[in-house]
């Protein structure tokens, strides 16, 4: 079983709205992502975190604020976005972020958000 | 920055091998070459990767160069259902995170099968 669930799969919100994205795996994975992807374009990796820790953050704006409760949740934060906020948002999961292992991410579906 | 290059389109017909090119000329001794595909609005799904030696599974086989500077994925019977954005990826160690990895993604080849 390699499934990422994410929920909602759409979300219209508007520049003063507060809220949540939800991305959740069961495959015992150690290392979670949040990808953010521009239409016609790759996806450009956000936040990753390791071991329930935060371990890298490509120097997203804190109106972007990522969670990690537990080893198989992970949740994106959303407030005061901009317009250009707008798009799909990606969850990936892999096994660990080892050297030396090729540790494949795994992908949900995404959560097409839209902000108005 | 990009470490892939690929062509932006390809046709295949169906039933024929659809065999999608990338050049990787800087790519390091230790960085993998990693296929994902995109169908549309869907997440990007896992196909295969590699770091010197051919490799092939149940989706694809990957044919890497013997100086890796470029590699090519081949799907051997192409369907309809394969038809998707397919990205050709370099993982590195992230900078200034010990033991960490990252996806640098090209910018794909939207791949059509035609009937």
């Amino acid at each position: 079983d390699t499934e990422v669930t994410q929920t909602p799969k759409h979300l219209v919100m508007g520049m003063t709205n507060k809220k949540s994205l939800k991305c959740e795996q069961h495959m015992g994975h150690r290392a979670m992502y949040w990808y953010k992807q521009k239409a016609k374009k790759p996806p450009e990796l956000m936040f990753v975190y390791s071991y329930e820790k935060l371990s890298i953050n490509e120097s997203v704006p804190s109106r972007f604020s990522p969670e990690c409760p537990n080893s198989s949740l992970l949740n994106l934060h959303l407030h005061a976005l901009q317009p250009e906020d707008s798009a799909l948002y990606l969850c990936a999961s892999s096994r660990r972020m080892v050297a030396a292992s090729t540790d494949t991410q795994y992908f949900g579906p995404g959560t097409r958000l839209t902000v108005l | 920055d990009a470490k892939t290059t690929q062509p932006p389109s390809m046709d295949c017909a169906e039933g024929r091998a659809a065999n999608l090119p990338c050049n990787h000329s800087t790519i390091s001794g230790n960085e993998y070459v990693y296929w994902y595909r995109q169908i549309h609005s869907q997440g990007p799904q896992y196909i295969i990767h590699g770091l010197k030696n051919n490799e092939t599974n149940e989706m694809a086989s990957l044919i890497i160069t013997e100086d890796r500077k470029s590699s090519t994925l081949i799907l051997p019977h192409a369907t309809l259902r394969d038809t998707a954005v397919y990205y050709c990826i370099v993982r590195v160690a992230s900078v200034g995170a010990s033991g960490n990895y990252q996806l640098i993604w090209g910018a794909g080849t939207k791949l059509i099968i035609k009937p």
